[in-house]
């Protein structure tokens, strides 16, 4: 159980293009997703927190006009980042946290999405 | 602040036993997470602690002690497949998680 999956795995794409990573909970209902990056040998860093049906809450110094965060559903979220620039090349991973799901508040990750921005 | 401190690299023989160590500081608590990330993948989640004690699974334990602001995962019977970083994540009084850098995990032959 506690499954969750992100599309793609990969993406490469040229400068000024925007690029949409789906996260998806596949068997249980995640009442909160959270997206993060992370750049070579550097820890996860969080970038937002959404919640099924409401704004995303960004953290300071993340655009949320760059990092746009949908969550639409209780089992997929999505993040687009517009016209990506070298310099948002990184490892985005999603993360999913349900109720009655492994111990209390325990969040799930996704595999990752590995962007690269010619 | 909150913080989270845990060593940047340890190194171990396969077969040997490994503690790692965490301590954290946080605005209110709400459990203590361990999770394992191997090169280029994403976390998976090995352990949670909100209550002081050891909490064993498998090869893998954790304990924790909530008055001294410390955590440690104790890894046994080592296998090469058990190098990776592992990260230690508390989780404040808002229940976001406040992660650690992560300890990367050498095990030798």
């Amino acid at each position: 159980g506690a499954v969750v999956s992100q599309h793609p795995s990969r993406v490469i794409c040229k400068s000024g293009t925007s690029v949409k990573i789906e996260c998806r909970s596949l068997d249980f209902q995640a009442t909160t997703m959270f997206w993060y990056r992370q750049f070579p040998k550097q820890s996860l860093m969080l970038m937002a927190t959404s919640n099924e049906g409401s704004k995303a809450t960004y953290e300071q110094g993340v655009e949320k006009d760059k990092f746009l965060i949908n969550h639409a559903s209780l089992t997929l979220s999505t993040l687009t980042v517009t016209s990506a620039h070298p310099e948002d090349s990184s490892f985005y991973i999603c993360s999913a946290r349900g109720l009655g799901v492994g111990p209390q508040e325990t969040q799930y990750f996704g595999p990752g999405t590995r962007l690269l921005v010619l | 602040g909150q913080n989270i401190d845990q060593p940047t690299e340890m190194t171990a023989t396969e077969g040997a036993i490994v503690q790692i160590n965490c301590t954290y500081q946080t605005s209110g608590f709400n459990g203590l997470f361990w999770y394992q990330q191997h090169a280029g993948e994403a976390p998976t989640f090995l352990s949670y602690n909100v209550l002081d004690g050891l909490e064993e699974k498998g090869r893998f334990s954790s304990f924790l002690s909530r008055s001294k602001g410390y955590s440690y995962l104790l890894l046994k019977e080592l296998q090469m497949k058990d190098s990776a970083s592992y990260l230690c994540a508390a989780m404040d009084s808002n229940y976001q998680l406040i992660w650690g850098a992560g300890t990367k995990l050498i095990i030798k032959p």
